[in-house]
């Protein structure tokens, strides 16, 4: 059966601070993808990155980083230099290879504070 | 280019009433995903169509629930006889095509509430 957690319910920093948001996921096959959505007060859900079990390179763009280890069944995402405007809802979500359908996690609050 | 589109926005129903949600994907995109938000908790998978067709109805509760995505128009999610429930955020997604791993591109959602 296909899982994911983020164990973190709600987190809540300080503008500037950096922020790692947690996904771990429980799959049994070897070919799959994991996202990341951000979810803002608006409530539409907006594509942050994709990733395929083949790629375990981490990846950077801006203030966002992506950090994807097989061995822990892990796919963290860290904000750099946060700000208000990251207030959001961010949900980690696994797509097997074979099915277009998301297993999404139960998402994380980011609260960031001025 | 709008996004996917989706109405109502917010809608009320009595128990038992019907409820139809609208969803009309982005332009050029023939795959459309339905999926409920509990309050509190993730978002999940109900159903995928493509144009006339249903693909994957494995998370559709077996009864009260249909959907459709017509060759035109707007795909619709059907809930007969609402129970409280039923009172959940339903989000649609497209895609432009069916292949593996693709981005899904989600519109507002509909916000359902069974009185």
């Amino acid at each position: 059966a296909q899982k994911v957690t983020q164990a973190q319910t709600e987190i809540s920093v300080v503008e500037k601070e950096d922020v790692t948001l947690d996904c771990v996921y429980e799959t049994r096959d070897t070919t799959y993808y994991l996202f990341w959505y951000k979810q803002p007060p608006s409530g539409e859900l907006v594509f942050l990155i994709r990733r395929n079990s083949f790629d375990e390179q981490n990846e950077i763009s801006g203030r966002y980083s992506w950090n994807f280890q097989k061995s822990t069944s892990s796919f963290n995402f860290t904000i750099t230099a946060s700000q208000v405007v990251d207030s959001a809802v961010y949900f980690c979500a696994l797509m097997m290879y074979n099915f277009n359908k998301f297993y999404f996690g139960s998402g994380t609050k980011l609260n960031v504070k001025p | 280019n709008a996004g996917v589109m989706q109405n109502p926005r917010h809608l009320v129903r009595r128990r038992g009433q019907e409820a139809r949600l609208r969803c009309s994907p982005m332009k050029g995109h023939s795959h459309v995903y339905w999926y409920r938000q509990l309050p509190e908790e993730g978002l999940k998978f109900m159903v995928y169509l493509q144009k006339e067709n249903i693909i994957d109805e494995s998370g559709m509760p077996k009864e009260r629930f249909s959907a459709e995505f017509p060759k035109e128009g707007p795909s619709i999610l059907r809930i007969q006889q609402v129970v409280r429930g039923d009172s959940a955020a339903y989000f649609c997604a497209s895609s432009p095509r069916g292949d593996r791993g693709n981005e899904q591109y989600f519109g507002p959602g509909t916000r359902l509430t069974v009185t």
